[in-house]
């Protein structure tokens, strides 16, 4: 499809293990976001890509969160040592900036983590 | 501290009638606003925007009002349809809405047959 696409759907970890979601954008979406909706909360910011330039890490929670964009494509959040608190479901979205009247994003359906 | 709010958990309208999803922000330079629509096990889905220059945008039946002296917008859907049901997330960025996205926490639209 034509979509953001994420992976997997769900994940169910184990506290202490670390865990990979992957996020597959839209053809020639220069930005990349991740995002992740905690229950009751609302869409928290987590990392921003745009291009090549250095990402904004601004949102990220903790050292044991990283992400990488290999080739402005496909990008992979990195989870560490899982802990209970990180279960929430994790958005991609990704941009085309095409003007400042415009700039809608669009988002994949998210993996649901939970950390037993 | 929450830059973007929606003080609403739940909304229930009635079909046919209007609904009025509200959103506060405290960010002055927030220029650039957004509404999504989330269904259960899916990602949002944009629905209408609006840039700070405007105090209005229409778009069929959703229109979204703006008043930055209050820093208030609002989400009008009329006529309410039952499909309309879902989470509604109010947003805002800077720089034209080129930088992330500052989401409230949700507002639950139960539209009623």
């Amino acid at each position: 499809g034509a979509g953001v696409s994420q992976s997997p759907s769900n994940k169910v970890t184990e506290k202490g293990k670390d865990v990979e979601l992957r996020c597959d954008p839209i053809s020639g979406h220069t930005a990349l976001y991740w995002y992740r909706q905690s229950l009751g909360q609302g869409l928290e910011f987590l990392i921003y890509f745009q291009g090549n330039s250095a990402p904004d890490k601004s949102g990220l929670p903790s050292d044991r969160f990283s992400a990488e964009r290999t080739g402005g494509s496909v990008s992979t959040l990195t989870i560490q040592r899982t802990q209970q608190e990180d279960s929430a479901v994790y958005l991609c979205a990704t941009q085309r900036y095409v003007s400042p009247a415009y700039n809608e994003q669009f988002f994949g359906p998210g993996t649901r983590l939970t950390v037993l | 501290d929450q830059q973007v709010k929606q003080n609403s958990p739940s909304l229930s309208v009635q079909e046919g009638r209007i609904s009025i999803l509200n959103c506060d922000y405290t960010n002055s330079m927030f220029d650039y606003f957004l509404w999504y629509k989330k269904y259960p096990a899916e990602g949002p889905t944009f629905l209408i925007s609006i840039s700070s220059i405007k105090d209005k945008n229409e778009d069929g039946r959703f229109t979204v009002f703006l008043n930055k002296s209050a820093k208030h917008l609002s989400l009008h859907i009329v006529p309410s349809q039952p499909g309309d049901s879902a989470v509604y997330f109010c947003a805002a960025s800077k720089q034209g809405g080129s930088e992330k996205l500052v989401f409230g926490k949700g507002t639950k639209l139960t539209v009623n047959p």
